[in-house]
């Protein structure tokens, strides 16, 4: 099955610094990655769709200047938490859809951010 | 009230028993996702139905698009299939496409 390759899978950082989050479909072709917010015992909460070439779309209430995603390629898609702050410690997740109308979604397998 | 609703959101089984998991929603959707999420975080798509039934395994989902509902079964539980399942749906937004999550169903399942 296609494989969503997530990285890293924790971190801990300082308040202040910025931390990186990688996607990566490692064989497929994902024209659209979405990137989700969990906290304990909740559900995914999307923090925005990106597609590749092109500027993603935030969800409301999520700041674009703070978490910044890049979608340069059809493997690779990033999420930058920057100015990173206590509050912004949680599970980010990332899931990958292939081109076509109704395809399965892949989740990797999530980054645990603490900041300290 | 939330676009996509599961019950129950916990439940305890004993090994062997019979499961339903149910999730209705409330918007107009092209697909419907169950979703399995273990206690390490990793997430499975476990099926996408856009109508009837799909079986895989142990595990069988139908969707009532009529009715907005879906039901997620698991015949002959087993302590492995412990987990969060999630209810996801596609919905359509001007013109492109969302997923809107149900809160999840935390199933535990005794040996």
């Amino acid at each position: 099955g296609a494989v969503v390759s997530q990285h890293p899978s924790w971190v801990i950082c300082k308040s202040g610094t910025s931390v990186k989050i990688e996607c990566r479909s490692l064989d497929f072709q994902a024209t659209t990655m979405f990137w989700y917010r969990q906290f304990p015992k909740q559900s995914l909460m999307l923090m925005a769709t990106s597609n590749e070439g092109s500027k993603a779309t935030y969800e409301q209430g999520v700041e674009k200047d703070k978490f910044l995603i890049n979608h340069a390629s059809l493997t690779l898609s990033t999420l930058t938490v920057t100015s990173a702050h206590p509050e912004d410690s949680s599970f980010y997740i990332c899931s990958g859809h292939r081109v076509g109308y109704n395809s399965p979604l892949h989740f990797g397998n999530g980054t645990r951010l603490t900041v300290t | 009230k939330n676009e996509v609703e599961q019950s129950p959101q916990n439940l305890t089984a004993q090994e062997g028993e019979f499961i339903t998991i149910n999730c209705s929603y409330s918007v107009g959707i092209s697909a419907l996702h169950w979703l399995q999420q273990h206690p390490g975080g990793g997430i499975v798509s476990l099926f996408m139905l856009s109508s009837g039934k799909k079986k895989h395994g142990r595990l069988i989902a139908t969707i009532n698009i009529q009715e907005k509902h879906s039901s997620l079964h698991i015949t002959a539980s087993h302590p492995r299939d412990s987990a969060v399942y999630i209810c996801a749906v596609r919905g359509r937004t001007s013109g492109t496409y969302k997923y809107i999550f149900g809160t999840g169903t935390r199933l535990k399942v005794l040996a």
